[in-house]
């Protein structure tokens, strides 16, 4: 069975411009959660999604949204990119919302120039 | 808050020497734990996690870890590592009340030397 799946794995950015990240998640699983994974640090949450409606929404500015789409892949968008931003975004999916196990991907690496 | 201290970020070992990689958490409410680990350039694996019931539980390649309400720890043992095991981990707790979002620390890098 496929797992997780992220795509661009890999994409430069320059300071202003706009990525849309795009996760599918492993089969019958219901929600989705996005994390920003910074040089040499954990992963931070950055949103949740459970049958398409956001539960959970971390310490990150406007400039990030995201959503769930019917077949429950998802997308993060990042508007205004900062040079900051640069990261491994790191999809997630799980069945429910009951423990907190969750299922990774195996990101998108975003560089901001 | 949840919050995870991985109280060290390097250990360095020798192959076939035992390990024990050490975290503690601090939540008001009971929680969930789990360790991850993250080999170069890849995702998040789970490794083991601890739900209810014994406090010793066993996860994939030999590692385990004890989960010790009192000293809220939950610290990583494996008594035999390999050089395959050199990867970065990284403990992580949950509870019901932040509706079961993952807080991380921020890793431990476990370097196994020939």
């Amino acid at each position: 069975d496929a797992g997780v799946t992220q795509s661009p794995t890999h994409l430069i950015k320059t300071r202003g411009q706009q990525v849309t990240l795009r996760c599918s998640p492993i089969s019958g699983h219901k929600s989705v959660s996005w994390y920003q994974q910074v040089l040499g640090q954990g992963p931070q949450f950055i949103f949740q999604y459970y049958e398409k409606e956001e539960r959970g929404r971390g310490n990150f500015p406007d400039r990030f949204s995201a959503r769930q789409f019917p077949n429950y892949s998802s997308e993060l968008n990042v508007n205004a990119l900062l040079l900051g931003d640069s990261a491994l975004y790191l999809c997630a999916s799980s069945f429910e919302l009951s423990t907190g196990e969750l299922f990774f991907g195996e990101g998108s690496r975003l560089t901001v120039l | 808050a949840q919050s995870v201290t991985q109280l060290d970020s390097q250990v360095p070992v020798f192959e076939e020497a035992p390990v024990e990689l050490r975290c503690n958490y601090s939540s008001s409410v009971s929680v969930y734990l789990f360790w991850y680990v993250q080999y170069p350039n890849q995702g998040l694996q789970l490794l083991l996690k601890y739900l209810s019931g014994s406090t010793l539980v066993k996860g994939i390649n030999g590692f385990e870890a004890e989960f010790n309400k009192s000293q809220t720890s939950f610290h990583l043992r494996k008594p035999s590592v390999h050089i395959s095991d050199t990867a970065e981990y990284f403990c992580a707790v949950s509870d019901r009340g932040s509706n079961y979002k993952l807080t991380f620390g921020k890793g431990t890098l476990l370097t196994v030397n020939p």
